[in-house]
């Protein structure tokens, strides 16, 4: 089937905007993953689903982020009154479960101005 | 916390050397999974390690667990250019968050 997409592809946003970044992982994935990349450096951890529910969010940066997975698929990855540090990819990952291989969506990249 | 190291941070190799990349963590881990990443393009999986002095082959990659359990390597026999981009370790912590190395990037002059 389809793999890991996230949409938008590409977004700017000027400082203090309100911004929503979609993941629609591998049908029947339980596990979500959100990472933020920036250029350069390897993905840094963001937060964890299992199915509907938020595991782990510890890499959040700050209470400007916030993730839900209502139903246990699709994913969103809100960020509040964004900030220039902000700028970044964010990559959306999906798994069978925590321990096995994850499937990577193209990301977005976010530039706030 | 938990840290995860990766060396060398760039490698410029000639077509046909070849190349290895370590990952070294603070901590023993479970597993240890290695990802690539091209120019402008997202991780992909290679492999998962899981026990301690495991070895794999894919082709022309040899991906190697310590006996500890607390490093793990990725070689690359007589590099491509297909080979370029940047591959990185990736280990999960105990409680499902995980934590990628910075990578090491690989520049293979045809």
């Amino acid at each position: 089937g389809a793999g890991v997409s996230q949409s938008p592809r590409y977004k700017v946003a000027k400082r203090g905007q309100d911004v929503a970044l979609r993941c629609d992982p591998i049908s029947g994935h339980v596990s979500l993953f959100w990472y933020q990349q920036a250029l350069g450096q390897g993905p840094e951890f963001l937060t964890y689903f299992q199915n509907e529910a938020q595991l782990d969010k510890s890499g959040l940066p700050s209470d400007r982020f916030f993730a839900e997975r209502p139903e246990g698929s699709v994913s969103t990855l809100k960020i509040q009154r964004t900030q220039q540090e902000d700028s970044a990819v964010y990559l959306c990952a999906s798994s069978d479960g925590s321990e096995y291989e994850q499937y990577f969506g193209p990301g977005t990249r976010l530039t706030v101005t | 916390g938990q840290q995860v190291m990766q060396i060398p941070q760039y490698q410029h190799v000639q077509e046909g050397e070849d190349f290895t990349t370590y990952c070294n963590s603070s901590t023993t881990l479970s597993n240890i999974q290695w990802y690539k990443q091209r120019p402008g393009g997202h991780p992909v999986f290679l492999i998962q390690l899981v026990k301690s002095g495991e070895v794999k082959k894919q082709k022309r990659l040899t991906f190697q667990f310590g006996e500890a359990k607390k490093n793990s390597s990725l070689h690359i026999t007589a590099t491509q250019t297909t080979d370029v981009g940047t591959y990185f370790c990736a280990v999960k912590t105990s409680y499902d968050k995980v934590i990628f190395g910075p990578g090491t990037s690989l520049s293979v002059i045809p």
